[in-house]
């Protein structure tokens, strides 16, 4: 089945930096990456996702990047506010309707 | 809010008993996910129903067990609980089909003691 990998798992950054978080995923059938946020006693909250025909996608202050023949993608933060402090969950799935596969998480901390 | 309710909130209840969690999708979605997230599994699919069927299991163990009502709100049945099973329950609810996405519900506290 498929294995997600997701690092760093804590990441501390100082307000106004960007922050970085990677995946990498194992079965080159996977075409949907959607990243979660959650914050303490919330279910996760979808803030982007990618499809495997595009290799970028940006919301705002948050972007996704692809890359499929190294099977990695990665979330960009720039401009990071301690509003961002969250854990953050990297996905992949064969399609968006399916089960997700989920990394382990990423514990971000934004200090002011 | 993301509009998938889930209840109960919390559930403390002890060893060997059963017990039902409950989900509503958002309005007009017909598919239905079940998510654990443990300490040490992270967050892990169970199973999945769309327009009242089963569509896919994932690492559901054979004493849970899980339905989709014609309303479409699903129920997720844990029995013989032990004290592993103690989690967070999570469902998401998608409109189905191939390019929708999928939106969770604040999740149910089970603790088993």
């Amino acid at each position: 089945g498929e294995n997600v990998e997701q690092h760093p798992s804590t990441l501390s950054v100082q307000e106004g930096d960007s922050a970085v978080i990677k995946c990498t995923y194992s079965d080159s059938a996977s075409n949907y990456f959607p990243w979660y946020k959650q914050e303490l006693g919330k279910g996760p909250q979808l803030i982007i996702d990618i499809r495997s025909n595009v290799g970028e996608k940006k919301d705002q202050r948050i972007a996704v990047t692809l890359n499929k023949t190294a099977k990695h993608f990665s979330l960009h933060i720039t401009e990071t506010q301690p509003e961002d402090s969250a854990v953050y969950f990297c996905a992949a799935s064969w399609n968006s309707g399916y089960a997700l596969n989920f990394g382990k998480g990423t514990s971000l901390l934004v200090t002011p | 809010d993301s509009g998938v309710t889930q209840t109960p909130k919390h559930l403390i209840t002890a060893t060997g008993q059963r017990v039902t969690l409950r989900c509503s999708p958002r309005s007009g979605d017909l598919s239905v996910y079940w998510y654990q997230q443990s300490l040490d599994q992270g967050l892990q699919f169970l199973i999945q129903y769309y327009n009242g069927e089963e569509r896919a299991k994932g690492n559901i163990l054979e004493r849970f067990s899980a339905q989709q009502f014609p309303d479409l709100h699903s129920e997720l049945n844990l029995s013989s609980l032990e004290l592993g099973d103690s989690a967070l329950y999570f469902c998401a609810s998608s409109v189905g089909g191939g390019l929708a996405e999928q939106f969770f519900g604040p999740g149910t506290r089970l603790t088993v003691l």
